[in-house]
């Protein structure tokens, strides 16, 4: 089984910093890697997919980049509403399956 | 625009049967896997499972092979998640997903499954 090593697990930055979490996979896993953010109470996000690609009507300040098995997201510059708990999670089709890493939670400081 | 809504919370028993919903609208819903991810009080994301309407294959994560039922009923655009027997660990938040390139590109608003005695 592929395992992901996320990290750090928690975080604390300040408005207007600029934030990195990284996921590492236990092995080569291509560029099939999507980040999620999941505010407190809320249903997750997807922000980020295969990689580096930004999903439609995320704002710019997110991204990804990495292959293999090195993978960073990236804030460019924190803003308070991005106070969440951030996942990356590698998929494969064949068969199908799905995991994620253990997660970042984010707090401003 | 597209939604994922699921039933609403439930309060169980152990050893009670449960069945969860969740109705896809605003795109076809045939045409995309729908999965499962549970979340555990104060815990990650753990994905179940996944079918595809159009021809109900469904695929379960090793972890969850045999512990629950994933199905779908393609003419009400529903995709069900289902328990024989609850246990207390199975108290959880349960979302369903739209599966879109590779990623998990809708998310149902979740729901709470309490199983107490």
């Amino acid at each position: 089984d592929i395992q992901m090593t996320q990290s750090p697990s928690s975080l604390s930055a300040s408005v207007g910093d600029r934030v990195t979490i990284t996921c590492q996979a236990s092995q080569d896993i291509s560029n099939y890697l999507n980040w999620y953010q999941q505010k407190p109470g809320k249903a997750p996000k997807l922000l980020i997919y295969d990689a580096s690609n930004l999903e439609t009507g995320v704002p710019s300040r997110f991204s990804g980049s990495g292959s293999g098995t090195d993978f960073t997201f990236t804030i460019s510059s924190l803003q308070p509403e991005d106070i969440a708990t951030y996942y990356c999670q590698q998929y494969d089709n064949l068969p199908p399956l799905y995991t994620f890493g253990q997660g970042t939670k984010l707090e401003i400081k | 625009e597209v939604q994922l809504v699921q039933s609403g919370a439930e309060v169980k028993k152990p050893g009670e049967s449960l069945k969860i919903s969740c109705k896809g609208s605003g795109y076809s819903f045939t045409s995309y896997w729908i999965g499962w991810v549970r979340q555990m009080p104060g815990k990650g994301l753990e994905w179940m499972g996944i079918i595809y309407p159009g021809d109900s294959d469904t695929r379960y994560s090793p972890s969850f092979q045999g512990q629950v039922t994933i199905s779908a009923d393609k003419s009400i655009s529903t995709a069900y998640l289902q328990w024989s027997s609850l246990k207390a660990s199975d108290t959880a938040m349960y979302y369903c997903v739209r599966k879109g390139h590779g990623a998990f590109d809708y998310w149902g608003q979740g729901t709470l499954v309490t199983v107490s005695s």
